[in-house]
């Protein structure tokens, strides 16, 4: 009955791999996100998508592009991985368009680790 | 862009002490100001919200007061127990997004 999966939640590969990321949301919500965090805990969001419209692109390299084949789900994939790719990514989705007054409800992490 | 810091970074207490963490933002134009909880292993979990047109806010042990002249929120957990410990963050809505604070690790020690 989890609210919002995301698979997997390990991931190890190796440099220049191409990997991965599923979510999924039984919520209802409308707009789903990524969110990066790194070895200090920092949350930064990455993508944003909107009944399976991208309306936040932050500043993140080509090599990751989200795709959005229906509202409950949101996919990312990543190409030619780097070591700084490592980190926790979490998947969210909230009620309304946009964060600006609506919670936000997270997976539990993808860890993934480049070597 | 928006921007908020938290403070402090981490925080020891002992069992049934109060504990008290603040953010600062310099955005005017926020108006919603959540604190997640995040455990080992696990997402982000809202624990309190508040909204601009709101001093205070307060649900059984934790509460969440906002200075908005000042541009500060703070999260305050009273008598704290060991299943407190945990990774909290403040975060600030902005357009179309949540900004994040830096997080607090919160250690409760028995």
């Amino acid at each position: 009955d989890t609210a919002v999966s995301q698979t997997p939640k390990y991931l190890v590969t190796q440099m220049g791999n191409d990997k991965s990321i599923k979510c999924e949301q039984n919520l209802g919500h409308d707009t789903m996100y990524w969110y990066k965090q790194d070895s200090k805990k920092f949350l930064k969001i990455m993508f944003s998508y909107n009944n399976k419209e991208l309306i936040i692109n932050e500043t993140v390299p080509n090599r990751f592009s989200p795709k959005s084949p229906d509202k409950a789900h949101l996919n990312l994939h990543i190409n030619s991985l780097e070591l700084g790719d490592s980190a926790v990514y979490f998947c969210a989705s909230s009620q309304v368009p946009g964060t600006y007054n609506s919670p936000l409800h997270f997976g539990n992490g993808t860890r993934l680790t480049v070597t | 862009g928006e921007n908020v810091e938290q403070h402090p970074s981490t925080l020891s207490v002992q069992e049934g002490d109060s504990a008290v963490i603040k953010c600062t933002y310099s955005d005017s134009a926020s108006n919603y100001f959540p604190w997640y909880k995040q455990e080992l292993g696990k997402g982000p979990q809202l624990i309190i919200d508040i909204r601009s047109n709101v001093g205070e806010k307060k649900d059984q042990r934790i509460a969440v007061t906002l200075n908005k002249t000042a541009k500060h929120f703070s999260l305050h957990i009273t008598e704290t127990q060991p299943e407190d410990s945990a990774v909290y963050f403040c975060a600030l809505g902005g357009f179309q997004k949540l900004v994040f604070g830096t997080g607090t690790r919160l250690l409760v020690s028995p």
